[in-house]
């Protein structure tokens, strides 16, 4: 069945490193999400793409984060230089832009800076 | 300013029992929607049911089924006849109306299913 994949699903980095993650949306969505999850913060919404567009990405830092839809079936989500605060889950999502807007979630990118 | 509230860390039950997961949410759109995710030990984030606001009826997904209390808002999850399986975190989610696809999540609540 379709799945929403991610990779890598494990990445311990350096601080300062920069770390790239990516994300293939399920075939046919045309809105893509990437959240973080931390145990302090919870799940937040760090950017959100409608048909490659970007539309929101109020949530992220702009200063070392940035997200990018190459094509259809590739989002990015590049953090550079990464520092220990980026260790978290980081999820991406997609789904389709009519009711009941449900999204599927990949099964993340662990991420560990030291 | 949207908000999603859930005020259970924790909870048990017995295998076989109903268990109620409550939330509850604060936005001034009119038009809005509300999900459920489960998220077993393993991480991955499982899509369960869905509520519109302007849903006449309770949405229900075989075990699971939603107790909508537009006037309380509210958003409870029900989960009927518990399995082993069930146990997970379950967070429950908002997508407002003039917020495009956006969810907001609630900090989650975390369901042990005792044998």
């Amino acid at each position: 069945d379709a799945r929403v994949t991610q990779t890598p699903r494990h990445k311990v980095t350096e601080m300062g490193q920069e770390v790239t993650m990516r994300c293939q949306p399920i075939l046919g969505h045309n809105t893509v999400f990437w959240y973080r999850q931390t145990m302090m913060q919870g799940l937040e919404l760090l950017a959100y793409f409608r048909n490659r567009a970007p539309l929101d990405d109020s949530g992220m830092p702009k200063d070392r984060f940035s997200a990018e839809m190459p094509d259809a079936t590739l989002a990015t989500l590049k953090i550079q230089p990464s520092e220990p605060r980026d260790s978290a889950v980081y999820f991406c999502a997609s789904g389709l832009d009519i009711p009941p807007y449900e999204q599927y979630f990949g099964p993340g990118t662990r991420l560990t800076v030291t | 300013a949207q908000k999603i509230t859930q005020t259970q860390p924790g909870m048990f039950v017995q295998e076989k029992e109903a268990v109620t997961l409550d939330c509850t949410y604060d936005t001034s759109d009119p038009s809005y929607g509300l999900f459920w995710y489960k998220q077993p030990s393993s991480g991955e984030m499982i899509f369960l049911i869905y509520q519109g606001s302007y849903d006449q009826q309770n949405a229900t997904e075989g075990r699971y089924s939603l107790n909508f209390q537009k006037a309380r808002k509210s958003a409870n999850l029900v989960i009927s006849a518990s399995q082993l399986g069930d146990s997970a975190m379950y967070f429950c989610a908002m997508r407002g109306g003039n917020q495009g696809g956006k969810l907001i999540f609630g900090q989650g609540t975390e369901l042990s299913v005792k044998p």
